[in-house]
């Protein structure tokens, strides 16, 4: 069964401190989807990024950052230098064949910056 | 950039009353999808559709929901008569790959 796990429920940081939001997935596919999404309070899901099961690389976005680890099934993401404009949901999504290619996600992370 | 669309942003409606969700998929994609997301929780999967057809649904998606592509470029959610609980943001997907979906703003409905 597919599963999406983020174990953080709220994290809070002062501004500038760097952050990590961590992501363990399960599925028996070898060929899948994950993904992390920003939600601020207005409501919509942001795309930030998506990685396929084939492509270990980490990845650096400006501030963002993301480490995708096979070996224990995780997709963390760092914010570093965190800023109060970051306050928001976070999501961590999979997608994959056995799922029939819907998305699951988990249950977010809200995250709080404070000046 | 091509984006999907959903149309209300915010839907008010009575308890009871059928409501329709309105999204428009990015042209070329062939899966839509609808998720639901009640307030503080995680998104969730509602249904899946393609080749005009329902592919897969979760068990939220009982009798009282319906999809459709009535005519080649919207994708509609129907509830037919609403409950308290189907307060919830509703959002619409879509992909051309079916791995890879675009997630349209969402509708937040509101039912009183």
């Amino acid at each position: 069964a597919q599963k999406v796990t983020q174990a953080q429920t709220e994290i809070s940081v002062v501004e500038k401190e760097d952050v990590t939001l961590d992501c363990v997935y399960e599925t028996r596919d070898t060929t899948y989807y994950l993904f992390w999404y920003k939600q601020p309070p207005s409501g919509e899901l942001v795309f930030l990024i998506r990685r396929n099961s084939f492509d270990e690389q980490n990845e650096i976005s400006g501030r963002y950052s993301w480490n995708f680890q096979k070996s224990t099934s995780s997709f963390n993401f760092t914010i570093t230098a965190s800023q109060v404009v970051d306050s928001a949901v976070y999501f961590c999504a999979l997608s994959d064949h056995t799922g029939g290619f819907k998305t699951i996600f988990g249950a977010g992370t809200r995250l709080f910056v404070k000046a | 950039e091509p984006e999907v669309t959903q149309t209300p942003s915010h839907q008010v409606t009575q308890m009871g009353q059928e409501v329709i969700l309105r999204c428009v998929p990015i042209s070329n994609h062939l899966y839509f999808y609808w998720y639901r997301q009640i307030l503080g929780q995680k998104v969730e999967f509602l249904v899946s559709f393609y080749n005009n057809e329902i592919s897969e649904k979760s068990e939220i998606f009982d009798d009282q929901f319906s999809v459709e592509r009535p005519d080649g470029s919207n994708f509609t959610l129907k509830i037919r008569s609403t409950k308290l609980e189907d307060s919830a943001m509703y959002f619409c997907a879509s992909s051309a790959t079916a791995y890879e979906q675009y997630f349209g703003p969402g509708t937040r409905l509101t039912v009183t």
